[in-house]
């Protein structure tokens, strides 16, 4: 347990429709930075909130929207979804702004779009 | 993001033999990690390499951060079955080490 936990673990949605992603980080962690793992691919970086701003923002589409609340879990919004949103979504978390001593990453929530 | 490319992308390897990947950046670092990723599970950070020529070793695995600071390998001696995975740069060019490298993804033949 790397103590970042990701809800649901697995999730099977239709085109066109929304789903959340939940992510709360490590005790400690100020950082959240969600990631899309698409099939056999690596690691697309996606958003980072710090302590409830977004820090940093990548290649993220429109259709996708992210926040961290006060008690510094986060949610990321996939809105009309495609089949190719289909993929493994991570989160991982840092103590400071700056990953000084690396991420640690959350199990992900493999999404299916069918 | 940076221009890092990480090669080779594939490498399939006899066990006891050595493996090394490599990461290379066409602009000066600050800073790298490193991280593996097994098979069905999520990545996991091995280390940050932070000075020009910097090598640091953890067990079998050895790593380099070049004298430019520009690229860095993580050699492996004596490959296991346990070294199976894909294994990730992640570099820095002073803010944040967001982006990964594309991987490379190892397969040991017991």
């Amino acid at each position: 347990d790397s103590g970042v936990t990701q809800t649901p673990k697995h999730l099977i949605t239709a085109t066109g429709q929304r789903v959340t992603l939940r992510c709360s980080p490590r005790s400690g962690d100020l950082s959240v930075y969600w990631y899309q793992q698409s099939l056999d691919q690596g690691l697309q970086f996606l958003i980072q909130y710090y302590n409830g701003e977004e820090r940093a923002k990548g290649n993220i589409l429109e259709r996708f929207s992210a926040q961290q609340f006060p008690d510094l879990h986060s949610e990321l919004n996939l809105s009309s979804l495609e089949l190719g949103d289909s993929a493994l979504y991570f989160c991982a978390s840092s103590v400071g702004a700056v990953g000084n001593y690396g991420y640690t990453f959350g199990s992900g929530t493999r999404l299916t779009v069918v | 993001g940076q221009q890092v490319m990480q090669i080779p992308q594939y490498q399939h390897v006899q066990e006891g033999e050595d493996f090394t990947t490599y990461c290379n950046s066409s602009t000066t670092l600050s800073n790298i990690q490193w991280y593996k990723q097994r098979p069905g599970g999520h990545p996991v950070f091995l280390i940050q390499l932070v000075k020009s020529g910097e090598v640091k070793k953890q067990k079998r695995l050895t790593f380099q951060f070049g004298e430019a600071k520009k690229n860095s390998s993580l050699h492996i001696t004596a490959t296991q079955t346990t070294d199976v995975g894909t294994y990730f740069c992640a570099p820095s060019t002073g803010a944040n080490n967001l982006f990964f490298g594309t991987g490379t993804r190892l397969t040991v033949i017991p």
